[in-house]
């Protein structure tokens, strides 16, 4: 299993939907972990952690099953300005390096 | 009022030269990094240093020298171009290398086009 898994998408969702992400991991003993937004050649940007259950921010909702070693980004009402790539990222190497997914693409159109 | 910015950003240069890239952060973090992302988008980690020390070292062409004056900058120089560097170069920071809620905030880029 790779270190951090994600379907690469893309997502092409109409405005308002709910749309959710599923992303694995194959490091058991990891503690938090990360979504990032990368928006087209911009840098990526932190849009939440997670480390117990799950974490919610407005429309934003990040869930972790650790049985299944699995996290999930749930994304409510999209918005066109959700358009972005969304990196799922785990803690590897001992706790002190970030693996990052290769992204899941989400289109939000009219 | 930047946190972490990069210079250049954008860098076209000829294959055999040597370049540097600048990373500086103002957020009082005690860790710098640096990623490449290549053409497919894959993120992957170069290097970290914690307070001016070298804490990771990924399999990197030891063309790739990195160096952190102090613990706010964190330079890379890269010998000897090829065109496989041709990416774009993150440079990124944190509180401490043991990364519990606090994540890593990154820099605009340098986006390297060797030719």
């Amino acid at each position: 299993r790779k270190e951090v898994e994600q379907d690469p998408g893309p997502f092409n969702v109409p405005e308002g939907a709910t749309v959710a992400f599923n992303c694995t991991y194959s490091n058991s003993a990891s503690q938090s972990f990360f979504w990032y937004r990368q928006d087209c050649r911009k840098e990526p940007k932190l849009l939440m952690s997670v480390y117990s259950s799950g974490n919610e921010d407005g429309r934003f909702t990040a869930q972790l099953n650790r049985a299944s070693q699995y996290i999930s980004l749930l994304i409510r009402d999209s918005k066109l300005s959700d358009s972005a790539t969304y990196l799922c990222v785990a803690p590897t190497g001992g706790g002190n390096k970030l693996t990052f997914g290769t992204g899941t693409q989400l289109k939000v159109e009219l | 009022d930047t946190a972490v910015s990069q210079t250049p950003k954008y860098l076209v240069t000829q294959m055999g030269n040597d370049k540097s890239i600048k990373c500086e952060q103002n957020l009082g973090h005690d860790t710098m990094y640096w990623y490449k992302q290549d053409s497919k988008k894959f993120l992957k980690i170069m290097f970290s240093y914690n307070n001016k020390e070298l804490i990771i070292n990924e399999t990197v062409p030891n063309r790739f020298s990195p160096k952190s004056p102090d613990k706010a900058h964190l330079n890379l120089h890269i010998n000897s171009l090829e065109l496989g560097d041709s990416a774009v170069y993150f440079c990124a920071s944190s509180h401490s290398p043991f990364l519990t809620m606090s994540g890593q905030f990154f820099g605009p880029g340098t986006r390297l086009t060797v030719l």
